[in-house]
């Protein structure tokens, strides 16, 4: 099984902050990697999928880069509608494996 | 647009067995295969299982292969999931999601599952 390895767990942050969500793969992945957000009470809603597309209707402040074992999320302007957990999923090979999740909180 | 919604969820006691249902609509059900994925209660995200678009394939995670079944109707627009013997551990809200290229683009809102005596 791919283990997905997400850094870090939480953090804080204000608005407008440039925020970096990290996911490591235990072996390659080639690009085979989405990030999803997820508020409270809400199911999970996609925002990059190939590892660097982003999904229509999200915002360009998110972005996404990586490819093999290495990958990252990254908010380059913190907005109140922001705060929520984020996660990856890597969907090369089955069992599809998340990362343990990052919540991004207000500081 | 596209809208997934689950039911069937509820409080079943240790042993039992239940029946979750995804219903489909705003796209061409039978074209796309689908994953199940839960989220136990304060935490992070578990895949469960996948199907096809024509059911010719079918995984399951191991902790719930032998007890789970997944299954689908591609004329009713809908995805089942078959769950038994189902244990303290498998309280969660159940998400169905649809695949595309291998990814989980749409998700529905979800159905609790409780297992308790």
């Amino acid at each position: 099984d791919i283990q997905m390895t997400q850094s870090p767990s939480s953090l804080s942050a204000s608005v407008g902050d440039r925020v970096t969500i990290t996911c490591r793969a235990s072996q390659g992945i080639r690009n085979d990697l989405g990030w999803y957000q997820q508020k409270p009470g809400k199911a999970p809603k996609r925002l990059i999928y190939a590892a660097s597309s982003l999904q229509s209707g999200v915002p360009s402040r998110f972005s996404g880069s990586g490819s093999g074992t290495e990958f990252t999320l990254t908010i380059s302007s913190l907005q109140p509608e922001d705060f929520a957990t984020y996660y990856c999923l890597q969907h090369n090979s089955y069992p599809l494996t998340f990362g343990q999740g990052t919540k991004v909180e207000i500081k | 647009e596209v809208q997934l919604v689950e039911s069937g969820g509820g409080l079943v006691q240790p042993g039992g067995s239940l029946r979750l249902s995804c219903a489909a609509s705003g796209f061409t059900f039978s074209s796309y295969s689908m994953n199940w994925v839960r989220q136990a209660p304060g935490k992070g995200l578990e895949w469960v299982s996948y199907i096809s678009s024509s059911s010719s394939t079918i995984y399951y995670a191991d902790s719930v292969k032998g007890r789970f079944t997944i299954s689908r109707d591609n004329a009713k627009n809908s995805l089942y999931l078959q769950m038994n013997s189902l244990r303290d551990e498998d309280t969660a809200v159940y998400y169905c999601a649809r695949v595309i290229r291998k990814e989980s683009d749409y998700w529905g809102q979800g159905t609790l599952v409780t297992v308790s005596s």
